[in-house]
Formats: C-alpha cells, sequence, structure tokens
C-alpha cells in the first residue's frame, strides 16, 4: 500500500517570502501526484496534479510541483506568498497500475501567512 | 464551486444513533468516493462506488455502509454512532475509473456526536 508524509506540519510566512512545501510519498510504482489545498472553512481544492510528462508541473494561483521520481518526492512551491494562501495543504497519491483511483492523502501543512 | 453538493452541511447526534449523508457528483461523473477528515486519522478514504456498484473500499467501519443509486447520488450510512465517529465527511466524484482521473470534492458535512 502507499503512504505520503508531509514533513512540515505548521509553517508560518511573512508575505513575499517563498514556499516550499515537502511531499514524499512510498509506493513501488507509478503513480498520480496531487497537491489539494483546504481553506479555512472550506472543501478542497486541487491546486495542481502530475500524471506524467515534464515533472514541472504549473496549478492555479501562482503554484508548482516538481515531480523527482528518484527521490519520490512531489514538493510544492509558490515564489511569494499572500496572506489569502493561508490554508491547510495536502498532498495526495493514487498508483496507475491498479485499479484502485482512491486517493491516499498526507497529514497535511497547516500555511499561515502574516501580513 | 466543485459541482459537487452534500447535505446536510452539519449533523448533530447522539451515540448509538444512525444517520444518512448525501452526495450528488458533479454532472456527468460516475465514481464517488467517501472520505473522512478526523483529526487524529487525518484525511481517510471510505468507500468508492462506480455507476451503481461497489469498486473499493478503504478503513471503512463495519458500522458504515454506503450506496450510489441509478440517478448516481449516493448515500453514506452512520450506524451505532460512537464519539470517535464525530469528523468531517466529503464526497468527491470522478468521471472515469481509468488511470488519469481527478477527484472533485464536495463541501463536507461535519458530523458531530454527542
Amino acid at each position: 500500500a502507499q503512504s505520503v508524509s508531509q514533513h512540515n506540519h505548521h509553517v508560518i510566512l511573512s508575505e513575499a517570502a517563498s514556499l516550499e512545501l515537502g511531499c514524499n510519498y512510498s509506493y513501488g510504482g507509478t503513480v498520480n501526484l496531487f497537491w489539494y489545498v483546504q481553506y479555512p472553512g472550506q472543501h478542497l481544492q486541487l491546486l495542481l496534479k502530475y500524471f506524467s510528462g515534464d515533472p514541472l508541473v504549473k496549478g492555479i494561483k501562482g503554484f508548482e510541483a516538481e515531480f523527482i521520481k528518484s527521490k519520490f518526492s512531489f514538493n510544492l512551491r509558490k515564489p511569494s506568498v499572500q496572506w489569502s494562501d493561508t490554508a491547510e495543504y495536502f498532498c495526495a497519491v493514487n498508483p496507475r497500475d491498479t485499479g484502485r483511483r482512491a486517493l491516499t492523502f498526507g497529514s497535511g501543512t497547516r500555511l499561515q501567512v502574516q501580513p | 464551486d466543485s459541482g459537487v453538493t452534500q447535505t446536510p452541511k452539519h449533523l448533530i447526534t447522539a451515540t448509538g444513533q444512525r444517520v444518512t449523508l448525501r452526495c450528488s457528483p458533479r454532472s456527468g461523473d460516475l465514481s464517488v468516493y467517501w472520505y473522512q477528515q478526523s483529526l487524529d486519522q487525518g484525511l481517510q478514504f471510505l468507500i468508492q462506488y462506480y455507476n451503481g456498484e461497489e469498486r473499493a473500499k478503504g478503513n471503512i467501519l463495519e458500522r458504515f455502509s454506503a450506496q450510489q443509486f441509478p440517478d448516481l447520488h449516493s448515500e453514506l450510512n452512520l450506524s451505532s454512532l460512537e464519539l470517535g465517529d464525530s469528523a468531517l465527511y466529503f464526497c468527491a466524484s470522478s468521471r472515469f475509473v481509468g488511470s488519469n482521473n481527478e477527484q472533485f470534492f464536495g463541501p463536507g458535512t461535519r458530523l458531530t456526536v454527542l
């Protein structure tokens, strides 16, 4: 079974600072990778996804992520955060080589951006 | 707005009771997934339905069951409720069961068991 680790549980940044959130997964086969964001009191929204091809993926709101297969990582980045980026961020995977499509989520990273 | 709707938004009930949570997928989506989000367990997959049939099971308790109806809406039934069942229950939908499907999440139902 696959698993996902998000090492940063709580990150506090000032506006305009750069952001990198770590995500590592454990699975022997190929995977689809996702980053979801959950704003306070809201549902999960997809930020970006990787299925195949260019390992550098651009998503909404200026976010991007890089898939490094050798490191089993899919870190999320943003060059300059805004106060409105305050939210919880979840990395998720599902395997491509089985019929299972359900997502396995990491424990989440709470980002707090101070004005 | 993802196009996935869930009702009710909030549910407060007592231990031992039974509740039903409802989910309507996005128009055209055949697959429905249920997830539970709690403080101690995080976001966990419960069960998936595809076009009316159960497709996959995750960490779903025997006290919980689900079904998907011909109009593709789904219901999650939770019975003999315990305090530990208090959580946010999300429904997600996707178009296919194929390899590159993206899941869209509903707003969730917050269940509080007293």
